[in-house]
């Protein structure tokens, strides 16, 4: 069964420092989506892609970050210089189609710590 | 105030009873899904809904469309289903973002 991918699955960086996160979605999805959920709290909504570019990002989503889609099938985020509250668990998701009503797809996640 | 809340916080159940975790919303929605986040962090998609209710295998999803209301049900709980249970919600104003509760953290013990 296809399945969404993300790496790695744990990243240590310093603060200040540029991380690149790293999604495969599901080859014949079309929309793609970042989410992050900080430990303990709940999930919560960076930035959706489509048609290689954002469609919609939250508040959270400021210039540090940024998302890219290099190539037919890797999706990227990337947080140009990392704070300690960056430090979360983020997860890549992909759906076939928009409109609210369609199912999305979560890879496993990246859990990354900034120290 | 949470657009979308849910109780309770925390479940702990015996091996074989019925479970139900509930979810309001307080916004306008084009579909409501329950997801399940293991212990490892990864969460799976269970049920996306709009009207009605689904099935699959012991999971029951139900919505009311006119209470902003939906539960999950659970029948024959066992160990294997504790996890994290989440209701997000796919608003029809905003695209397909989707907008997460905080979660039921269920445990079932043997």
């Amino acid at each position: 069964e296809p399945e969404v991918t993300q790496t790695p699955s744990h990243q240590v960086t310093q603060m200040g420092q540029e991380v690149i996160l790293r999604c495969v979605p599901i080859s014949n999805h079309l929309y793609f989506y970042w989410y992050r959920q900080i430990l303990g709290q709940k999930v919560e909504f960076l930035v959706s892609f489509y048609n290689n570019e954002i469609s919609e990002k939250s508040e959270i989503f400021d210039d540090q970050f940024s998302v890219e889609r290099p190539d037919g099938s890797n999706f990227t985020l990337k947080i140009r210089s990392t704070k300690l509250e960056d430090s979360a668990m983020y997860f890549c998701a992909s759906s076939r189609r928009s409109g609210g009503g369609n199912e999305q797809f979560f890879g496993p996640g990246t859990r990354l710590t900034v120290l | 105030k949470n657009e979308v809340e849910q109780s309770p916080q925390n479940l702990t159940a015996q091996e074989g009873e019925f479970i139900t975790i509930n979810c309001s919303y307080s916004v306008g929605i084009s579909a409501l899904h329950w997801l399940q986040q293991h212990p490892g962090g990864g969460i799976v998609s269970l049920f996306m809904l709009s009207s009605g209710k689904k099935k699959h295998g012991r999971l029951i999803a139900t919505i009311n469309i006119q209470e902003k209301h939906s539960s999950l049900h659970i029948t024959a709980s066992h160990p294997r289903d504790s996890a994290v249970y989440i209701c997000a919600v796919s608003r029809g104003t905003s695209g397909s973002r989707l907008t997460f509760g905080e979660g039921t953290q269920l445990t079932v013990n043997p």
